[in-house]
């Protein structure tokens, strides 16, 4: 079955430099999520997008910003690249019920796209 | 707000030992539980949820139950494996309906043979 695909899977930047992180959900899943993962750390939420309108935003800096596009794609921009935003960003992925509007548990996760910044 | 508070680790232990993780929670409401487990180098898989009080959740010999009165979602597995060394995360489902999950801060599982 296909799963999340995220690319690139690493990222070397320097700092003050920019970074485009791509996510390509499972086919027919609207909502798409981002978290980020420091060094032995839980994942924190970042931003989420359903119908390509952002649905929800949690600890997400003002340098980063994202968007959902019409084949449901996402890709989350990071400007300023800081030392701290070295991290394992992850992509998940759900879907809602057909005609109710009702948003299904379960999230499908992608491998992740370790960025490193020096 | 919502979270949730996992057991320090690491766990180590022998094969065929039993496991139990403890997780518990806080939350306005009675959220979707889950339990992801981590893969080292991997990304984040579902190993079960479960969606209301007393729902037993389960998948390749592990166990959680919804425990509202306790406000607990225990891992429990009764013969761990050296391929169940992973680091586990227990994580509820947010406010809303935007779906965002939160997580523990992941408990390490190291298995010896």
């Amino acid at each position: 079955a296909a799963g999340v695909i995220q690319s690139p899977r690493h990222l070397i930047k320097e700092k003050r430099e920019t970074a485009t992180l791509k996510c390509y959900p499972i086919p027919r899943h609207d909502t798409v999520y981002w978290y980020q993962q420091g060094p032995g750390q839980d994942p924190q939420f970042l931003i989420s997008f359903y119908e390509k309108m952002q649905s929800d935003k949690g600890s997400i800096p003002d340098r980063f910003s994202a968007q959902q596009f019409s084949d449901y794609h996402s890709e989350l921009n990071m400007s300023s690249l800081e030392l701290g935003d070295s991290a394992l960003y992850f992509c998940a992925s759900s879907s809602h019920l057909s005609g109710t509007g009702f948003l299904t548990d379960t999230q499908y996760f992608g491998p992740g796209t370790r960025l490193t910044v020096l | 707000g919502d979270s949730v508070t996992q057991m320090e680790g690491p766990v180590t232990l022998s094969e065929e030992a039993f496991l139990t993780i403890n997780c518990t929670y806080t939350a306005t409401g009675y959220p979707s539980l889950f339990w992801y487990v981590q893969y080292p180098g991997e990304g984040l898989q579902l190993l079960l949820k479960a969606t209301k009080a007393d729902d037993k959740g389960s998948n390749k010999g592990f166990e959680a139950t919804y425990r509202k009165e306790t406000t607990s979602f225990h891992l429990e597995k009764g013969s761990v494996q050296v391929s169940d060394s992973a680091v586990y995360f227990c994580a509820l489902r947010g406010p809303g309906n935007t779906g965002k999950l939160i997580f523990g801060q992941g408990t390490t599982l190291q298995v010896k043979p």
